[in-house]
């Protein structure tokens, strides 16, 4: 099972928004609504930000949300803010014997 | 609130071994499924492995299969990893994370523990 696609860099300035992309196949991201999406600071551990899709856990800003079309999910980021800069990774939940894939990362500027 | 604290990273030789502990705190541990993510220097994120709440489910990544073990002690709240036949692939820091089963999702982690594995 490959790894999700993710675009290796993305930029925006502060109080834009952008999207970022994790496309996988009709097993993982396009067969369910299993998709997550992970913020990571460097030397630090990752922590959720947007779960099943389009949820996000409790203290999480608004300004974060996800969404999925096809075997395509995105993570959009709102009023780019300094502290968004980060690495941001999606994950999918496949089947029972390839338990679940991440993708590759995408490293977030904010200019 | 959540803690886990993972811990047992060292520097080892290859076909050496290690065990990896994971002490958590501030939930229910024998209610929830347990993993253990690994970040090579500069890569990104590989599911290592899963165990159930219980124990009785148990998952491994094709990397690892047959060389590492996951365990748990309900009793003491802790997550293991025993590692056997290390190579130079598996140098990582290793995250224990709370797993919530449906849709697989981690939501909570460790703050990581580092394995080098070198002669």
């Amino acid at each position: 099972q490959s790894a999700l696609t993710q675009p290796a860099s993305v930029s925006g300035s502060l109080g834009q928004s952008i999207i970022i992309s994790c496309t996988g196949t009709s097993s993982d991201v396009g067969g369910h609504s299993y998709v997550s999406w992970y913020q990571q600071y460097p030397g630090r551990a990752p922590k959720l930000m947007i779960y099943d899709v389009s949820n996000r856990p409790s203290g999480i800003s608004n300004r974060f949300s996800g969404s999925k079309s096809g075997n395509t999910a995105s993570l959009t980021i709102s009023g780019l803010q300094a502290e968004d800069e980060a690495d941001y990774y999606c994950s999918s939940y496949v089947n029972s014997n390839t338990f679940v894939i991440f993708g590759g990362g995408t490293k977030l500027s904010v200019l | 609130e959540v803690q886990l604290l993972d811990s047992g990273g060292d520097l080892v030789q290859p076909g050496g071994s290690l065990r990896l502990s994971c002490a958590a705190s501030g939930f229910i541990f024998s209610g929830y499924a347990m993993s253990w993510v690994r970040q090579a220097p500069g890569k990104g994120l590989e599911w290592v492995s899963s165990i159930s709440d219980s124990g009785g489910s148990i998952y491994y990544a094709d990397s690892v299969k047959g060389r590492f073990t996951i365990s748990r002690d309900n009793s003491k709240n802790m997550l293991y990893l025993q590692m056997n036949s290390l190579r130079a692939e598996d140098t990582a820091v290793y995250y224990c994370a709370k797993l919530v089963t449906t849709g697989r999702k981690f939501d909570s982690w460790g703050q990581g523990t580092l394995v080098t594995v070198s002669s």
